[in-house]
């Protein structure tokens, strides 16, 4: 089955300090998309990534869809304390509704 | 009102017992599925059901029975639970041929067999 790889595992950060976790696929994608999840709570839809090259924004959200479609990243500028969570790509399967969960990355901030 | 809503919050039983855990979505979606989440936050789907129709049915235990009565419901029986399925069971939906595979999640439910 596909298998998608995010880096780092864990990231602590100072608040204030800018923080990226990258998503990486050995296939080329349809679509990517980015879920976070808060400690004890649920995965969150936070978008969604079609084209190549693609770049969104959301406040001090950047995600990015590489130009090859087998990679994307999700950078966050100036940390917060309620930015922590665990931030996970997901890969959607041609035109299908199934999606495969990248293994997350959990961002900790410490004040 | 919630969206995506999951009975019990919590479970914990002995191993061997039967167990469901039961899901309810009042966003008019036609796509239900079933995630488990182990304790290193790994998330795979298990289950996926479209108009009540099995179209995902991942490498899971034959102890594991999804049924959906409705678009709106999806359930999960458990047969002779194990201590490997202790574990996060998260229910999400989405609405298919929109373009946009944007999943919502329940609460989900935390299963702990001893």
């Amino acid at each position: 089955g596909q298998q998608v790889m995010q880096i780092p595992q864990y990231q602590h950060v100072q608040e204030g300090e800018d923080f990226t976790t990258y998503c990486n696929s050995s296939t080329t994608l349809s679509n990517i998309q980015w879920y976070k999840q808060r400690p004890g709570g649920h995965p969150v839809f936070l978008i969604q990534l079609v084209k190549s090259g693609e770049v969104k924004k959301q406040k001090r959200l950047t995600f990015q869809f590489g130009e090859a479609k087998k990679n994307s990243s999700l950078h966050i500028t100036a940390t917060q304390t309620t930015d922590v969570g665990t931030y996970f790509c997901a890969v959607g399967a041609g035109g299908g509704n199934k999606l495969t969960f990248g293994t997350g990355t959990q961002l900790k901030v410490e004040l | 009102d919630t969206a995506v809503s999951q009975t019990p919050k919590y479970l914990v039983t002995q191993m061997g017992n039967d167990k469901s855990i039961k899901c309810e979505q009042n966003l008019g979606h036609d796509t239900m599925y079933w995630y488990k989440q182990d304790s290193k936050k790994f998330l795979k789907i298990m289950f996926s059901y479209n108009n009540k129709e099995l179209i995902i049915n991942e490498t899971v235990p034959n102890r594991f029975s999804p049924k959906s009565p409705d678009k709106a419901h999806l359930n999960l029986h458990i047969n002779s639970l194990e201590l490997g399925d202790s574990a996060v069971y998260f229910c999400a939906s989405s609405s298919s041929g929109t373009g946009s595979y944007e999943q919502y999640f329940g609460p989900g439910t935390r299963l702990t067999v001893t």
